[in-house]
This record gives C-alpha cells, structure tokens and sequence, in this order.
C-alpha cells in the first residue's frame, strides 16, 4: 500500500525539543520532495516546510513561524522523513502531518500529535 | 498570499449542489487545489491546477476559476460529503498558504 505514517508525537514542556519520524511506503520515496503541514486543535491547515529530493539537492524551506527552530531532512535509505523541533511554544501544539509534495499534497499521513504545555 | 473561503459553513440537503469560493489575495493563476477533510481523519486531495480531479475523486466534485476566484462544486450532495474543505494556492511561495476552510454539513 502507498501510505505515509508519523510517528514521535507527545507533550513537551515549552522550550523543549522533539522529532517527528514519517515512514514511507508503497512508492519511491528518493524521487519525491516532502512536506510537513501542521493542524491546531481545531484550527486549519499550515504549511510547515519542505525539503527536496536528493537530486534536487535536498534543499529545505520553511515556514516563517518555524524558521530557525524546525529542521527537516530525509534518510533515503530508510524511506523516511524527519522534522526535529526546538525551542518549542505552545502555538506548535497541533497534529503534525507528512504529505507527498508536488507543490500540492497528493498523500497524507494519518498525523502525529504534538502538545507543548507545561 | 492570504486565501479567504467562503461561506463559514454551508448546510444542505441530499442531492442538492453546494458552490464553495475561494479569493486570493493575488493572482495564483490556476495554481490552486482542493482538500476535503472528514473529522480525525487527514485531509484528502480532490482537486489541483482548479480543475483537475484527483485519482479516485468522484464526477460529482468538479472546480473552476482562475486568478484570484475559485470554486468547488459538489453536485448531488451525499451524507458522506459532509467534511471541512480547504483551498491552497501554490503559485507564490514560500509558504504555500491555505484558506480558513468552508464546513459543508448535510
């Protein structure tokens, strides 16, 4: 099956770190570029950030909010992408989404949720 | 690029037709897709480049505009079409950015 699934969720203290894993399944994961969209409870959705295919260079961008805090990048070999998260606020709380990017997002994942209270 | 959708919500009847909008603060072109979301479930592509339905998307689903005005119709409306939808511009980036989302209820 083609399928995308998070995983590494969970409550952090504000401040603190976390990172997000998203295995892929069912198609090639090199060839594609990947983003990361997020959900606040019961808001809509946000663009996180990207990162190109290998062959493209890996290139990332990233939200403004997120910028300097968030770092994506992929392991090809382990058909999976990661998202590590510093310094986070309480305004990252949410469900973190992996999608397959072609500038629109084709496949989700199921989400992760992220909670960050003290 | 700010993307703004209306109606908030929108309730209809079994078999009628909804008509979703959605403005662009610019021009995205034809840049623009679709999702559907169900509750706790991820969203769902349904529509790109404003018209083009997804794999498996039914023929009720069908988009239109260009520029700054979009619309999603869905025609002959179904229980399990009731889901929050959501516009998304890709044309200027970075971010790509969404609209608020419209809530159709049946």
């Amino acid at each position: 099956d083609v399928q995308l699934v998070e995983s590494g969720g969970g409550l952090v203290k504000p401040g603190g770190s976390l990172r997000l894993s998203c295995a892929a399944s069912g198609f090639t994961f090199n060839n594609v570029w990947m983003s990361w969209v997020r959900q606040a409870p019961g808001k809509g959705l946000e663009w996180v950030g990207r990162i190109t295919s290998k062959t493209d260079g890996e290139i990332t961008n990233y939200a403004p909010p997120v910028n300097d805090r968030f770092t994506i990048s992929r392991d090809d070999s382990k058909n999976t992408l990661y998202l590590q998260m510093h310094g986070l606020k309480i305004e990252d709380t949410g469900v973190y989404y992996c999608s397959r990017d072609y500038n629109y997002f084709d496949l989700w994942g199921r989400g992760t949720l992220v909670t960050v209270s003290s | 690029i700010v993307m703004t959708q209306s109606p908030a919500t929108l309730s209809v009847s079994p078999g009628e037709r909804a008509t979703l909008t959605c403005r662009a603060s610019e021009s995205v072109r034809t840049n623009l897709a679709w999702y559907q979301q169900k509750p706790g479930q991820a969203p769902r592509l349904l529509m790109y480049h404003a018209t083009t339905r997804a794999t498996g998307v039914p023929a009720r689903f069908s988009g239109s505009g260009s520029g700054t005005d979009f619309s999603l119709t869905i025609s002959g409306l179904q229980s399990e079409d009731s889901a929050v939808y959501y516009c998304q511009q890709y044309n200027n980036w970075p971010p790509w950015t969404f609209g608020q989302g419209t809530k159709v209820e049946i």
